[in-house]
């Protein structure tokens, strides 16, 4: 019944290594998000689909790649993980591009060591 | 570069207490302000959301006021409950068509018995 899921919920690498985190939502929603929530709490935008289309890409590096397969699902894929990249990373959907009431999935706790 | 600034980072309250949760923005062209709740290990909820056209907006216990000149907004909780002990963000965005949430830096609420 979880509107917007993602797996896994734990994620623990070693530096270098390449990761995946899978999103999907089944609210029939036309928009998914990718946020991430580093250690003090800080929630930012990385990027933002709209019916597969990358709308947003904030000033994230390209070793990070989301991939939508389709509108129910958002996937991000991290290539030569790094320490800083160690954060707790949220996918989200809203209705459509415009609505901006987000839903969020429960969170990916990314650690690199 | 803040562009929603919240205040304070932590708040004890006693149970039946208000809490009062403070946030300013620059961005004179954000319209929509919203306010999410994040239990621990869960990700972030919409709680209650407020356009510009109103100073303030309750929904059941929880009320936001409004003040468009200051570019302030706060939320309130009436008759504070130790469930209610959370993270609380404050976002805003620039427009309806505009889907990108901008997140004050939140803050850990404690309602204590």
């Amino acid at each position: 019944d979880t509107a917007v899921s993602q797996t896994p919920k734990y994620l623990v690498t070693q530096m270098g290594n390449d990761k995946s985190i899978k999103c999907e939502q089944n609210l029939g929603h036309d928009t998914m998000y990718w946020y991430k929530q580093d250690s003090k709490k800080f929630l930012k935008i990385m990027f933002s689909y709209n019916n597969k289309e990358l709308i947003i890409n904030e000033t994230v590096p390209n070793r990070f790649s989301p991939k939508s397969p389709d509108k129910a699902h958002l996937n991000l894929h991290i290539n030569s993980l790094e320490l800083g990249d160690s954060a707790v990373y949220f996918c989200a959907s809203s209705l459509r591009q415009g609505n901006t009431e987000a839903f969020f999935g429960q969170g990916t706790r990314l650690t690199v060591v | 570069q803040q562009q929603v600034k919240q205040s304070p980072q932590s708040l004890i309250v006693q149970k039946g207490g208000i809490p009062i949760i403070n946030c300013a923005y620059e961005n004179t062209a954000f319209d929509y302000f919203p306010w999410y709740q994040q239990f621990p290990g869960k990700g972030p909820a919409l709680l209650i959301a407020i356009r510009p056209d109103v100073s303030e907006k309750k929904e059941g216990r929880f009320t936001i006021s409004f003040n468009k000149s200051a570019k302030q907004f706060s939320l309130h909780i009436m008759d504070s409950q130790p469930g209610d002990s959370a993270t609380y963000f404050c976002a805003a965005s620039e427009d309806f068509g505009n889907e990108k949430l901008t997140f004050g830096t939140g803050t850990r609420l404690t309602i204590i018995p």
